[in-house]
């Protein structure tokens, strides 16, 4: 079974600076099945990243997603105060069997 | 453009049956190319998938709920439905319900979620 290890867990930031997330996964990942999403107190999450680069219909051109193998990046260029939420990263994987990781937390400093 | 919407109760006793459904428009769950999907958050906690149905009523199950999970579809309501048995304290959580795509298994959108709570 694939884990997902996002780190860190808890990112200081303030407006307009850059914000850099990890995912790390136990076994090389095929990037189509990759996946990060965005999730704000009270709200369900939203697919923000998929096949780990491709950004979804109506995400800003300030989230970027890259990596490959065992290392995949959400980066935000430049963050805005509605940024401020909980960051998933997500694998669809064989069987099949659906893996998230633990969430970075992206708190304003 | 698609919405899901869950439903059903937020109180369910020790050792009874958690029923949600979740109801689709502006889609059918009869069309192909898509696996409707249940994940629950429990509070404060990380998102962990329970299971997905296909319209041809294949289902895949998370390995640790799969003894007491069932996902069945109902195409005439346009809805599919969670069933989880034996319930403790540690089913008390936030129900969402999802549509993936099914060569790549992302999800999008989620219905808004619900939150069942298990207590006597």
């Amino acid at each position: 079974e694939i884990v997902l290890t996002q780190s860190p867990d808890t990112l200081s930031l303030s407006p307009g600076e850059r914000a850099t997330l990890s995912c790390r996964a136990s076994l090389s990942l095929t990037s189509t099945y990759l996946a990060w999403y965005q999730q704000k107190p009270g709200q369900a999450p939203r697919l923000l990243i998929y096949s780990a680069s491709s950004r979804a219909i109506g995400i800003p051109d300030r989230f970027r997603g890259s990596g490959s193998g065992t290392d995949f990046t959400l980066t935000i260029s430049r963050l805005e105060p509605e940024d401020f939420a909980v960051y998933y990263c997500q694998h669809y994987g064989g069987t099949p069997q659906v893996t998230f990781g633990q969430g970075t937390r992206l708190e304003i400093k | 453009q698609v919405q899901l919407q869950e439903s059903g109760p937020g109180l369910v006793k020790p050792s009874q049956t958690l029923s949600l459904t979740c109801t689709v428009s502006g889609g059918s769950v009869n069309s192909g190319g898509y696996l409707w999907t249940w994940i629950r958050q429990h509070p404060g906690q990380g998102l962990e998938w329970i299971g997905h149905i296909y319209y041809d009523g294949t289902t895949h199950y998370n390995m640790s709920l799969k003894s007491r999970v069932t996902i069945s579809l109902d195409k005439s309501k346009n809805q599919f439905s969670l069933r989880l048995a034996s319930v403790t304290a540690a089913d008390t959580a936030i129900y969402y319900c999802a549509r993936a795509v099914w060569t790549s298994g992302w999800f999008d959108p989620w219905g808004q979620g619900t939150l069942v709570t298990v207590s006597s």
